[in-house]
């Protein structure tokens, strides 16, 4: 089974900061790298897909990148809204799919 | 409107069965895989089960193998999640999600609380 480990599990930042959350696959998964952003009590939310591409309707402050075993996003300038928990997922073992433990983005 | 609302969480007993639902309304379920993921609480998530859009492939965590069962009717656009021999560690909320456009799950449902407790 592919393992995705992230880091660091919790992260504080201040409003207008830039930011950077680390993904690391347990094998090389070219860029099948999703990552999702949850905001408490409501269901995740789809970011970036295929470790690059932003989904449509997210913001561009929103990037991603890596391929192999090791993935980065950053949030370029941190706004309220963006404080909240944010996953990885490997999709090479689809159509089964592995999150990251997650990263909670805190207000510093 | 694109959406998936799930239905059927509640308290259950450990041993016993519960069955949860996820509605489509906005597009064709029959069109793409369907999976289920949970979520224990203050958790991360969980991938738990998909089923190919015609019902004909299923795959399930290890975790859930056995016990868990993914179906769907795609004559009523709904997914469903038949799950005996509940135990504690079951407690979470379960989302149903489809990968439409991406191989990622670019729709979710809003989930359902599942607990399982005596």
């Amino acid at each position: 089974d592919i393992q995705m480990t992230q880091s660091p599990s919790s992260l504080s930042a201040s409003v207008g900061d830039r930011v950077t959350i680390t993904c690391r696959a347990s094998q090389r998964i070219s860029t099948s790298l999703n990552w999702y952003q949850q905001r408490p009590g409501k269901a995740p939310n789809l970011l970036i897909f295929a470790a690059s591409n932003l989904q449509s309707g997210v913001p561009s402050r929103f990037s991603g990148s890596g391929s192999g075993t090791d993935f980065t996003l950053t949030i370029s300038s941190l706004q309220p809204e963006d404080f909240a928990t944010y996953y990885c997922q490997q999709s090479y073992s689809a159509p089964m799919y592995t999150f990251g433990q997650g990263t909670k983005l805190e207000i510093k | 409107q694109v959406q998936l609302v799930e239905s059927g969480g509640g308290v259950v007993q450990p041993g016993r069965s519960l069955r949860l639902s996820c509605a489509a309304s906005g597009f064709t379920l029959s069109s793409y895989g369907m999976h289920w993921v949970r979520q224990a609480p203050g958790k991360g998530l969980e991938w738990v089960a998909v089923i190919w859009f015609d019902g004909s492939k299923k795959y399930y965590a290890d975790s859930v193998k056995g016990r868990f069962t993914i179906t769907r009717d795609n004559s009523k656009n709904t997914l469903y999640l038949q799950m005996n021999s509940l135990r504690a560690e079951d407690t979470a909320v379960y989302y149903c999600a489809t990968t439409v456009n991406y191989d990622a799950f670019d729709i979710w449902g809003q989930g359902t609380m599942v607990t399982v407790s005596s």
